[in-house]
């Protein structure tokens, strides 16, 4: 699975719009980006996924560049409840193996 | 629809001692898995199950044995607890192999004396 660079940490203001950025320049064809967020002390939950086209659901939208090599999220109106580490999840579909979470990207959405 | 449900959600174990963290997914997905997570780092994978009657070691199976009981069931069991186990150990399932989007429970919390 290729391999993601994300900022440590990030802040937003609540109402605010959050875009959480991912690299993953070496990502392949067959390779989906996926979004999982983890809030503290609880499992992690599934976010979103796309593969070239963006991609929206009822919690965020995910921006995915042309090339393929970069992708970010975007909680369109941040709430204080979006505080958590956001982890981008780049692997091949077809398996049932690990996810590999990274160390992600700390959001705190602050009043 | 409780998704995907662990017991007990808290343990204090001393070393040596031996128990069994249960998971439940009432979403009738055909694959689990069992992962731990230490302070300040990922996730790391135990175990998993492709499909019922098949199970597979992960990253870190040492210390660890699990059952897939039926469909809905994956149970990670601790023969003789170390400290070196204390963890958060989380469980998920997914639908399918194809995506694989995993679904998590909200863990157990292990502490071994």
């Amino acid at each position: 699975d290729a391999k993601t660079t994300q900022p440590p940490s990030m802040d937003c203001a609540e109402g605010r719009a959050a875009n959480l950025p991912c690299n993953h320049s070496t990502i392949s064809g067959n390779e989906y980006v996926y979004w999982y967020r983890q809030i503290h002390s609880q499992g992690p939950q599934y976010i979103i996924h796309g593969l070239k086209n963006n991609e929206t659901n009822e919690m965020a939208s995910l921006i995915i560049t042309e090339d393929r090599k970069s992708s970010t999220l975007i909680l369109p109106h941040a709430t204080l409840r979006d505080t958590a580490v956001y982890y981008c999840i780049v692997r091949v579909t077809g398996t049932a193996s690990k996810l590999t979470f990274g160390t992600g990207t700390r959001l705190q959405v602050t009043l | 629809n409780a998704g995907v449900t662990q017991t007990p959600k808290f343990q204090v174990l001393k070393t040596g001692q031996s128990m069994t963290l249960q998971c439940a997914q009432d979403m009738n997905h055909n694959s689990m898995y069992w992962y731990r997570q230490d302070p300040g780092m990922g996730l790391r994978l135990i175990y998993y199950s492709a499909s019922e009657g098949t199970t597979d070691k992960g990253e870190v199976p040492n210390g660890y044995n699990v059952s897939r009981l039926n469909k809905r069931e994956f149970s990670l069991r601790l023969e003789s607890a170390a400290p070196s186990q204390t963890s958060v150990y989380f469980c998920a399932s997914s639908e399918d192999v194809f995506l694989n989007i995993q679904y998590f429970g909200a863990g157990t919390r292990l502490s071994v004396l």
